[in-house]
């Protein structure tokens, strides 16, 4: 079965810290990932997405990671920000449906001054 | 930049009432899809639509019906509303051939039935 879990549910950082979080995935055949930022009360935006071949990259302060070997992705925010607040979903496509994406449930993520 | 809008943000209604959420998008996409999305779940796809007048159900359509009448307006339609249909309702839209399913988000609609 296809899925995508996500760690840790939620977390607290104080302002100016980094932080992690990671996301494991059993989708077959893989097709890309992507991790969005969703706002309190606001639809999902794209922050990255990656493909079978890519194993960093970077949007600003947020960096993706992607391992398909272990089939690990993990998502580091450097020197946080008040806006930073938000949760972060996990989002990964399967080569087989090109329409369907199997979702996370998200990391809510507090930053604190 | 690829603008979803929805029509309501927040919604009350009460249980049986019929309940229509609205989705315009203004980037010619030809697909497009309603989620839900629930407290510790991954959002849920109820309905999507390739093309105009084209629909296909998706993980959860069970109470649930669409309409796709112009490109750009897509229609979910809670027939009788009930309670466990409390929930937040996100459009989305796509272009066809995007190679990556880059899906673009509406900033949703929360809906409460009492």
């Amino acid at each position: 079965k296809n899925q995508v879990e996500q760690s840790p549910q939620s977390l607290i950082i104080l302002e100016g810290k980094n932080c992690t979080l990671q996301c494991n995935y059993t989708v077959s055949p893989f097709s890309n990932l992507r991790w969005y930022k969703q706002d309190t009360g606001r639809g999902p935006v794209s922050l990255t997405i990656m493909t079978f071949s890519e194993n960093t990259k970077s949007n600003g302060r947020y960096t993706a990671t992607l391992d398909a070997d272990t089939k690990q992705s993990s998502l580091h925010i450097t020197a946080s920000q008040l806006s930073d607040s938000a949760s972060y979903i996990c989002v990964v496509s399967a080569k087989d449906s090109s329409y369907k994406l199997i979702f996370g449930s998200g990391t809510r993520l507090l930053v604190r001054p | 930049d690829v603008k979803v809008t929805q029509s309501s943000r927040y919604l009350v209604k009460r249980t049986g009432e019929k309940v229509f959420l609205e989705c315009v998008q203004d980037m010619d996409h030809e697909n497009m899809f309603w989620y839900r999305q629930d407290p510790g779940l991954g959002l849920r796809l109820i309905y999507f639509s390739y093309d105009v007048k084209m629909k296909e159900k998706g993980d959860i359509p069970e109470g649930y019906s669409v309409s796709r009448e112009k490109k750009e307006r897509f229609s979910l339609i809670l027939e009788s509303a009930s309670t466990n249909q409390t929930s937040m309702y996100l459009c989305a839209s796509r272009i066809q051939s995007s190679s990556y399913n880059e899906q673009f988000f509406g900033p949703g609609t929360r809906l409460t039935v009492l």
